[in-house]
Order: structure tokens, then sequence, then C-alpha cells
């Protein structure tokens, strides 16, 4: 495996289910994010883990738990979770030096969840 | 929080034609910008990145022009292709964090 990867690719949960997406970066990373990508809408920064200490927590509601065991895999754990909820969430890795940092994110393809 | 919009949503060029697609942003401390672009099911993929020292940067068939006076940001695509069609975003830092603040996107559509 090369890049980020991610999975499951689609996921499909009622709104009372407990499920994890899975994210893992193979480029030697040190910072790891999740991103909600909703349509016609800007990507939304979720949380943002820097040599596996979450750095950021843009107001998300707790119901999104994210986990980061090394610096290579960032999960998402969801529960109870809204129909609103449903998007891409998408995950990248970053190597951050410092601020200010001049490295690109590099993206997963993403899991498209469908709560019902 | 930050602001990165975009001018046009979509854009629909002719294959062959060159294309611009255009980004304003509204922070002045913003010192680095991607553009980034989205195949339909994929995630965003890097094109060309921008340090806010420079005014221009070229890549292969693509190029990004910064005006910092007005806060704009375009990125160029030579010669496009039905390969090109996706959608492309903007996203800014500033010299403060590793967050990237990113655009709507516009979606470019290459006419055969």
């Amino acid at each position: 495996e090369t890049g980020v990867t991610q999975t499951p690719r689609h996921l499909v949960m009622g709104m009372t289910n407990k499920k994890s997406l899975k994210c893992e970066q193979h480029l030697g990373h040190n910072a790891m994010y999740w991103y909600k990508q909703s349509a016609k809408k800007p990507l939304e920064l979720m949380f943002v883990y820097n040599f596996k200490e979450q750095t950021e927590n843009n107001s998300v509601p707790s119901r999104f738990s994210p986990e980061c065991p090394n610096s290579s895999h960032l999960f998402l754990h969801l529960h109870t979770l809204q129909p609103e909820d449903s998007a891409l969430y998408l995950c990248a890795s970053s190597q951050f030096s410092g601020s200010p940092s001049y490295n690109e994110q590099f993206f997963g393809p993403g899991t498209r969840l469908t709560v019902l | 929080g930050e602001s990165v919009g975009l001018h046009l949503p979509t854009l629909s060029v002719q294959e062959g034609d060159n294309s611009i697609i255009n980004c304003a942003y509204s922070n002045s401390a913003s010192d680095y910008f991607i553009w980034y672009k989205q195949e339909s099911g994929k995630g965003p993929q890097f094109i060309i990145d921008i340090r806010s020292n420079m005014d221009k940067r070229q890549g292969q068939r693509v190029t990004v022009l910064l005006n910092k006076t007005v806060k704009h940001l375009s990125l160029q695509i030579a010669a496009t292709q039905p390969g090109d069609s996706a959608v492309y975003f903007c996203a800014e830092n500033t010299p403060t964090g590793n967050q990237f603040y990113f655009g709507t996107g516009t979606s470019l559509t290459v006419i055969p």
C-alpha cells in the first residue's frame, strides 16, 4: 500500500449504530487530519493530530470521537449520528516541521458515509 | 474562521484550450497556497503550490499566479485535456499552524 488509505470506502449506518472509520498513511508523516466534505461546501477540518497528540478540534460534536494510536493510524469513531452527518470523510497526512509549515497534505480516497 | 472562495463554481472549456481557475483569499497573513484536484470518487490530489514570496510558479502544463495585493490566486492549465475534468480547490495556510483553509471548489468540464 502506498500513500493514504481509508476503510471502508462506503458506509451506511443507522442513527443508533456505532461504527469506526480507519485511516492509514504509509508516507512516514507525523501529522494526520480528519476532514468532512459535504456537497457545495468547503472542506471542513475536524481534527488535527501532531505526533499522535490532538492539536485541533474544530468544535466537532462529541458523537465524533477521534483516536490516533500512532503516527501512521487514525480512527474516527462514530455513534448516535444524525442524517446531516452524511458526507465524505477524508483523512490526510503531512510532515509538520513547525510553524510556518510549507508541506502539502496528502489525502486518502475518503469514506462515503450515509446515515439513515 | 478563514474564508477562501472561488469566483466561478463551474467552468467548461474546449479540449486544447487554456483554462483559468480563480480563487480569492481573505487572510493577508496567509503565506502558503496549494491547488488541489479532486476527481469523482477520489480524494484531493496536490497539483502545485506557491509561497507568498513568489508571484508565479510553473509546473507541467500548470501555472499558479499569486497577487498578494488583491489576495487573489489563479491556476492556469495549458492545453486542457479531458483528464483535467475535475473539481479544483485552492487552499491557504497561515504561518501560525498546519491548518489549511479550503475554498468550495470549481468544477472544470473539458468538452472533447
